[in-house]
């Protein structure tokens, strides 16, 4: 079976500092990537995502870029983190273009 | 544009009950799903029911049905006989092409 693993779970960084949050998927190949925002109280928002190893398409111009070294692996970086940044990440996976997401557990991030 | 409106931020029911969320969208592709995602305060992403726009019947999962009117671009969550372990973050989703776009959300409180 599929399974995806995210994090680290909670995350506290000053503002100024650098980001990585990893999130890999096992059970499937070349699976459709995403990282997606939640404010606190508010709905998902898309950052990224990633249809192939190398192909990565920005939804929302910020401090943040994603990479994807490997089929499984998509990662979430940032070279200095701004109060705005913080909040709930949450990575998915899907199979095909119409088939569910499924979503990892999520990291809470705080800037201070 | 893909996008999805939950006009209700907040709803309530009586245990036993029946509760309806409603949602609303607008997409130019004629070929997509529409998903309902439910969020407790775990806050793990759990799909809840899905909806292909080809399908003029309705989906049904136990306690979960929704309403699709295409035309209205209308997909609403009715819920029956709710319980305790309903309680949560209820998001509509829209797949289009690669990419799945969320309403901001309606909080579902149950009162025993």
């Amino acid at each position: 079976s599929q399974t995806i693993h995210q994090w680290p779970a909670t995350l506290v960084q000053p503002v100024g500092s650098p980001l990585s949050l990893e999130c890999t998927v096992e059970g499937t190949s070349n699976p459709n990537l995403y990282w997606y925002r939640q404010a606190a109280g508010r709905g998902l928002q898309l950052l990224f995502y990633s249809v192939g190893i190398g192909q990565i398409s920005s939804e929302v111009p910020q401090n943040l870029s994603a990479s994807r070294p490997q089929d499984r692996q998509f990662i979430l970086s940032s070279k200095k983190l701004l109060l705005s940044d913080s909040g709930f990440y949450l990575c998915a996976w899907r199979w095909g273009d119409h088939s569910p997401l499924h979503f990892g557990n999520g990291t809470r991030l705080t800037v201070t | 544009a893909q996008t999805v409106t939950q006009s209700q931020p907040e709803m309530s029911v009586q245990e036993a009950e029946t509760v309806t969320l409603s949602c609303t969208y607008d997409t130019s592709e004629s070929d997509y799903y529409l998903f309902w995602y439910k969020q407790p305060p775990s806050r793990q992403m759990i799909l809840v029911i899905r909806q292909e726009a080809y399908k003029q019947q309705n989906a049904t999962e136990n306690r979960f049905s929704v309403n699709f009117q295409k035309a209205a671009k209308s997909f609403s969550l009715k819920i029956s006989d709710s319980q305790l372990g309903d309680a949560a973050m209820y998001f509509c989703a829209l797949q289009g092409a690669q990419k799945l776009v969320f309403g901001q959300g309606t909080r579902l409180t149950i009162n025993p």
